[in-house]
């Protein structure tokens, strides 16, 4: 059984800091991984992206990946009230189909 | 224009009966997807086709029947509704397998 863990929180951050938001997966397999942002009745949105070790920066938004420790995360800096959501880890596991599994997500509140 | 489109939004409906939800995108991807997610915001992989093809069937109820006239294309049929069937369910796509999805702003499916 595939599985990505991300804990649920919910983390608070003041407005102006880095939030860190992590996850882990089982399949030491996986290819690809991706973090979504969810706002409440929202649909998922995608944030970034990384296939490779190491880190990927996207104007505020860093992704971090570790293969070997089996671990991605995402940093977010100068944190912003909007950026108040639930942030959805998934992770495409190798296999013809690439099949993506999701964590259960972190809930996140950037407080003024 | 919007890139992934369902119809309905909301789907009300009596225990027992058939439904159906339409997805369409127009981004010109090959790879759709359907995601059930439940009410503690778990988002679940159902199916998924790549250029028509089903390539992804985790396990579902045959209840279920997905079909796909076209690449553009995704719908969802489900016989014989139950009450475990209440949830949201998203259709996304992406260019390719393996790459990043867009997702349709949901069906928020309620059975009575």
């Amino acid at each position: 059984q595939k599985e990505v863990e991300q804990n649920s929180g919910p983390l608070s951050v003041p407005e102006g800091a880095i939030a860190s938001l992590n996850c882990t997966y089982s399949d030491r397999g996986s290819q690809s991984f991706f973090w979504y942002r969810q706002y409440s009745g929202k649909s998922p949105e995608l944030i970034m992206f990384i296939y490779s070790n190491g880190d990927k920066e996207d104007g505020r938004f860093t992704a971090q990946l570790n293969k070997a420790s089996q671990y991605v995360s995402l940093l977010i800096r100068d944190s912003q009230p909007s950026d108040s959501a639930t942030y959805l880890c998934a992770v495409n596991s190798r296999g013809g189909s690439y099949i993506p599994t999701f964590g259960r997500g972190t809930s996140l509140i950037v407080h003024p | 224009d919007t890139a992934v489109s369902q119809t309905p939004k909301y789907l009300v409906t009596q225990m027992g009966n058939d439904k159906s939800i339409k997805c369409e995108q127009n981004l010109g991807h090959d790879t759709m997807y359907w995601y059930k997610q439940d009410s503690k915001k778990f988002l679940k992989i159902m199916f998924s086709y790549n250029n028509k093809e089903l390539i992804i069937n985790e396990t579902v109820p045959n209840r279920f029947s997905p079909k796909s006239p076209d690449k553009a294309h995704l719908n969802l049929h489900i016989n014989s509704l139950e009450l475990g069937d209440s949830a949201v369910y998203f259709c996304a796509s992406s260019q390719e397998l393996n790459q990043p999805q867009h997702f349709g702003d949901g069906t928020r499916l309620s059975i009575l």
